[in-house]
């Protein structure tokens, strides 16, 4: 099945810090989900962004579909950002249709 | 707008005890639905989805079942819970869809202890 990986899997920051948090995939997607994951464990959407570029606020997500990589940017952290970030992709066809295959997560503390 | 819900938001159970967790989706028709755990350590894995009533696709043997006994309800159960049955249980939903792909929405997730 497809693989996804994200990196780094801890990143410690302080306030007011940027960070860049990165998502590899191994096969050809249909749907590519950025998730916050706060601290009631609750998946919060952040962006769906098979390719291109979206921002939302300090947030902005790029997704190189043709290379198998997404970036999530967060800038000026504050410590409301602190959580864990998956990356979520939807294989193109097949029996993998349908279903999202997640990474393994990015764990982000920011500190005040 | 769309809603997911579910519930309990937490769960404690002794062994051998059984188990139904229920989602329901409102605002949409005929979604496509699922269930996910998330075990100690991170990673989400797809146990259940459903593209339709009474519809059941499971992704890895287990001791856990799905059920669909309405368009927008997605039900999980357990006839008598293990110990590794415990975790954090998500439901989501997509929109149906042919080609064109929409975003997953999750639940607010059942937080499962089995003692």
């Amino acid at each position: 099945g497809i693989q996804v990986e994200q990196s780094p899997p801890d990143l410690i920051l302080q306030e007011g810090a940027n960070s860049t948090l990165r998502c590899n995939f191994s096969d050809s997607v249909n749907n590519l989900q950025w998730f916050h994951q706060n601290p009631w464990g609750q998946l919060i959407n952040l962006f769906y962004i098979p390719s291109g570029t979206k921002q939302n606020g300090r947030l902005s997500a790029t997704t190189v579909a043709t290379e198998r990589y997404s970036l999530l940017y967060i800038s000026s952290s504050q410590t409301t950002d602190s959580g864990v970030y998956f990356c979520a992709v939807e294989l193109v066809g097949g029996g993998s249709n349908y279903k999202l295959t997640f990474g393994k997560g990015t764990l982000l503390t920011v500190n005040p | 707008s769309q809603t997911i819900h579910q519930w309990p938001a937490t769960l404690v159970q002794p062994v051998g005890s059984p188990l139904s967790l229920e989602c329901t989706v409102e605002g949409t028709s005929n979604p496509n639905l699922y269930w996910y755990r998330q075990a100690a350590g991170r990673g989400l894995q797809l146990l259940f989805y459903s593209v339709g009533i009474g519809q059941i696709s499971s992704e890895v043997p287990q001791n856990l079942s799905a059920s669909r006994p309405q368009d927008r309800q997605f039900i999980l159960s357990s006839k008598k819970l293990l110990l590794s049955d415990s975790g954090f249980y998500l439901c989501a939903w997509q929109r149906d869809r042919g080609p064109t792909n929409t975003e997953a929405f999750f639940g607010q997730g059942t937080r499962l202890t089995v003692v």
